[in-house]
């Protein structure tokens, strides 16, 4: 079975702050998928990133970077310069590779208030 | 390109009353389907999926039920609705050349 642990549950910045979002992972599977969503108050999940577990490489988008160590089970999230459109929640997620189901394994999620 | 909808996107319903939530995918064939529920304040937890027509797994015993009557449609059912059914649905397909899941706008249930 897989686990994902977010144990943040809030975290409160002021805009152009910097901002993590940990994530922590369990599972005994040696192939499997990394993801983050953002959930806006609209609802909506919206992708932000997939990593596989073959490829530890850190990734940046824009102001959104990705640090992901296998070593300590972890897939933490950076905002730089954080804006108050960053609001909102965000998941951090794990399925299995080489299974038809391909289902999400979600954390609890971590709710950023970014205030002006 | 593929989109995904939902509807409705709101739902009171009295308690006991049937339910049917749809969920149809456009731009994409025999896609896998999925059926998530989240309840206020909490993640998300995975209800049911399927990987054809007619093919249904349930991930969690409960008063609900799944069936997919085409290929890109999926429907979430129930009976009798009980307010601990009151929550945020949200349908997902996967895009198997990633494996990535994208998910719907969502219906807020509320179960009175």
């Amino acid at each position: 079975a897989q686990k994902v642990t977010q144990a943040q549950t809030e975290i409160s910045v002021v805009e152009k702050e910097d901002v993590t979002l940990d994530c922590v992972y369990e599972t005994r599977d040696t192939t499997y998928y990394l993801f983050w969503y953002k959930q806006p108050p609209s609802g909506e999940l919206v992708f932000l990133i997939r990593r596989n577990s073959f490829d530890e490489q850190n990734e940046i988008s824009g102001r959104y970077s990705w640090n992901f160590q296998k070593s300590t089970s972890s897939f933490n999230f950076t905002i730089t310069a954080s804006q108050v459109v960053d609001s909102a929640v965000y998941f951090c997620a794990l399925s299995v590779i080489d299974t038809g189901r391909r289902a999400l394994t979600f954390g609890s999620g971590t709710r950023l208030q970014v205030q002006p | 390109s593929q989109t995904i909808h939902q509807w409705p996107a709101t739902l009171v319903q009295p308690v006991g009353s049937p339910l049917s939530l749809e969920c149809t995918v456009e731009g994409t064939s025999n896609p896998n389907l999925y059926w998530y529920r989240q309840a206020a304040g909490r993640g998300l937890q995975l209800l049911f999926y399927s990987v054809g027509i007619g093919q249904i797994s349930s991930e969690v015993p409960q008063n609900l039920s799944a069936s997919r009557p085409q290929d890109r449609q999926f429907i979430l059912s129930s009976k009798k609705l009980l307010l601990s059914d009151s929550g945020f649905y949200l349908c997902a397909w996967v895009r198997a050349s990633t494996d990535t899941q994208y998910f719907g706008p969502g219906t807020r249930l509320t179960v009175l």
